[in-house]
């Protein structure tokens, strides 16, 4: 079974839609993570939730509302959006925080706002 | 600061050629780790190699190399003989012990097209 896996896979919205991006770990992680990539530019990370505690929020505007409701699930519920946060959106495991091990990927959510 | 810079945006080379990825950092702690990630087209990132800042060594992994060197803040990727499957868009990254608790600062990105 992936490691991690993300839904859905690709993503069309509206400016004024509601609408969630869901992540799911499989490796009995702790730690978990969203990441923003646009073109031509660095991951950027957006979240940290370490187990299930919110760690980091690196200054990301309200309109991206996460949640972890379990070790296993991050949510990134999506609202007002703007054109400019079209990008794929990339989440994360680890086994924790601090370890400094390596991060599972998932495959991530392309998101188009239109 | 803490930063990562691939110098190189893209790179294309034909199948069999060797090939070497820059990566240069900078960091004030003493002690953090690099990481090297490879992104296919599908889009996961997927893991390549993790080095502390206090091993030095060069490590292969079959086509795959690695150069350290603390001198020139610097974690070069090397392929020999690429292969067609290598194209990809490959992440260097560091990650700090003490300053950022582990969070990963990437570099931009390095596209590699490997031409049959």
């Amino acid at each position: 079974e992936t490691g991690v896996t993300q839904t859905p896979r690709h993503l069309v919205m509206g400016m004024t839609n509601k609408k969630s991006l869901k992540c799911e770990q499989h490796l009995g992680h702790n730690a978990m993570y969203w990441y923003k990539q646009s073109a031509k530019k660095p991951l950027e990370l957006m979240f940290v939730y370490n187990f299930k505690e919110q760690t980091e929020n690196n200054s990301v505007p309200s309109r991206f509302s996460p949640e972890c409701p379990n070790s296993s699930h991050l949510f990134l519920h999506l609202h007002t959006l703007q054109p400019e946060d079209s990008a794929l959106y990339l989440c994360a495991s680890s086994q924790d925080e601090a370890d400094h091990k390596q991060q599972f990927f998932g495959p991530g959510t392309r998101l188009t706002v239109l | 600061a803490q930063k990562v810079t691939q110098a190189q945006t893209e790179i294309s080379v034909v199948e069999k050629e060797d090939v070497t990825l820059d990566c240069v950092y900078e960091t004030r702690d003493t002690t953090y780790y690099l990481f090297w990630y490879k992104q296919p087209p599908s889009g996961e990132l997927v893991f390549l190699i993790r080095r502390n800042s206090f091993d030095e060594q060069n490590e292969i992994s079959g086509r795959y190399s690695w150069n350290f060197q603390k001198s020139t803040s610097s974690f070069n990727f090397t392929i020999t003989a690429s292969q067609v499957v290598d194209s990809a868009v490959y992440f260097c990254a560091l990650s700090e012990v003490y300053n950022q608790g582990g969070k990963l600062i990437f570099g931009q990105g390095t596209e590699l097209s490997v031409k049959p």
